[in-house]
């Protein structure tokens, strides 16, 4: 069974890191792109980035482009997905998703993980 | 970046009723690379459909994907309780991929 399990939900202040975390099972890691969708509260879905676990090849959405990181241990099956120094604004579910190989489309979704940043 | 702008923003029908979905696009979807989430309250997103017609792995036969270029809809038949949620579509034919605003069924 393919499941994607993230990290638990996490408190931080405004200018703190943050790396959260996603391990993939059930299915061939290496071959699949994995990205993460932000969801602000009460708001809708919105593409960051991707990552490809074979090569690190990574693709980010101009509106995340600098502002975050996307990594991949492909030896323990995890991407992650980190700040440096986090904004209030950064308050929201962030969830991983597995790609579809050629389709494109993001199959298996991740629970989720609710990052609150509050002073 | 491609803008879609999905319609109604609310849906308020019956069990049993068909719903019809609109997604328009801002610009051509290259390759029909557009697909529909459903996402409850509370839990992740879930893929219904993908290549616009294409139903998703253990997706009932009720949910169907029509459109290309720049306009798509997601029919459901036959409305059954579980189906009242949030629906999203998405298209990855351009990066930016980009979501619509979503449109909510609820139950009337």
């Amino acid at each position: 069974e393919v499941q994607l399990v993230q990290s638990g939900a996490e408190v931080r202040k405004p200018g703190e890191s943050l790396k959260i975390s996603c391990k993939g099972s059930g299915y061939s890691f290496n071959i699949f792109w994995i990205g993460w969708v932000r969801q602000m509260p009460g708001k809708g879905l919105e593409w960051m980035g991707t990552i490809y676990p074979g090569d690190s090849d990574s693709r980010y959405s101009p509106s995340f482009q600098g502002q975050v990181t996307i990594s991949v241990d492909k030896s323990i099956n995890t991407a992650y997905l980190q700040w440096s120094s986090l904004k209030a604004s950064d308050t929201a579910i962030y969830y991983c998703v597995r790609r579809l190989p050629v389709a494109g489309a993001f199959d298996y979704w991740g629970q989720g993980t609710l990052v609150t940043v509050s002073s | 970046e491609i803008v879609l702008t999905q319609s109604p923003g609310t849906l308020s029908l019956s069990p049993g009723e068909r719903a019809t979905l609109s997604c328009r696009a801002s610009q051509s979807v290259d390759n029909s690379y557009l697909a529909w989430y459903q996402q409850k309250r509370g839990q992740a997103p879930r893929l219904l459909i993908y290549g616009a017609s294409s139903r998703a792995t253990g997706i009932p036969d009720r949910f169907s994907g029509s459109g290309f270029e720049t306009d798509f809809s997601l029919t459901i038949k036959r409305l059954e309780p579980e189906d009242f949620a949030i629906y999203y579509c998405q298209q990855y034919g351009t990066s930016p991929w980009t979501f619509g605003q979503g449109t909510k069924v609820e139950i009337k």
